[in-house]
């Protein structure tokens, strides 16, 4: 199964500063059909998870445009450029180049 | 609006069955993969099972091969899983998921919470 790993675990942040969260796989997610199957999800606390983040860096209908990702092979990165209030939750990537499909810890983000 | 509704969950005693039920409307059913994905109380999410748009193909984790089982109904626009022999480790709340185009899952519902105690 491919490991996805997250960090940081917790980040704390400041209203209006930018966020970063990065994942890394245990190996690449380069399909053979040359595509990477990397999204991020934002859960908010007491509600579904909710896409943000399709194939990298496509952001999903209807997302702000402050959310961003980035990366290639097995190193990504989601990123905030001025965190909002409803930003708060937890975050989550998600491989799908290969079953089991498998999702990152998760990462907290709060504000300070 | 596009929306999924799971039910069926409940609790339930160590080596039951149970059945999830997840309703799906303001799309075409049929036309998208399905999947199943569960949260353990206070931790993170688990992918469980995905069915093709069809019903051709189906792909389960190692963690529940064997005692689930996806199913779906086009004609009911209704997802299914049927879960036996269940432990306390089961205990979750269970999503369903609509799988957009590039494996990403662009819908989700509110969950049903199933609780495996004796």
């Amino acid at each position: 199964d491919i490991v996805m790993t997250q960090t940081p675990l917790s980040s704390p942040v400041t209203l209006g500063q930018p966020a970063s969260i990065s994942c890394r796989s245990s190996q690449s997610l380069v399909h053979s059909d040359g595509n990477t199957y990397l999204s991020w999800l934002q859960q908010r606390p007491g509600q579904p998870p909710r896409l943000l983040i399709y194939k990298i860096s496509n952001r999903f209908s209807g997302v702000p445009d402050r959310f961003s990702g980035s990366g290639a092979g097995t190193d990504f990165t989601l990123k905030i450029s001025r965190v909002e209030a409803e930003d708060v939750g937890v975050y989550y990537c998600m491989q799908g180049t290969q079953f089991p499909i498998t999702f990152g810890q998760g990462t907290r983000l709060e504000i300070k | 609006q596009v929306q999924l509704v799971e039910s069926g969950g409940g609790v339930v005693q160590p080596g039951r069955s149970l059945r999830l039920s997840c309703a799906a409307s303001g799309f075409t059913f049929s036309t998208f993969g399905m999947h199943w994905v569960r949260q353990a109380p206070g931790k993170g999410l688990e992918w469980m099972t995905l069915i093709f748009f069809d019903g051709s193909h189906k792909y389960y984790a190692d963690s529940v091969k064997g005692r689930f089982t996806i199913s779906r109904d086009n004609s009911r626009n209704t997802l299914y899983l049927q879960m036996n022999s269940l432990t306390t480790e089961d205990t979750a709340v269970y999503y369903c998921a609509r799988e957009a185009r590039y494996f990403a899952l662009d819908v989700w519902g509110k969950g049903t919470t199933v609780t495996v105690s004796s």
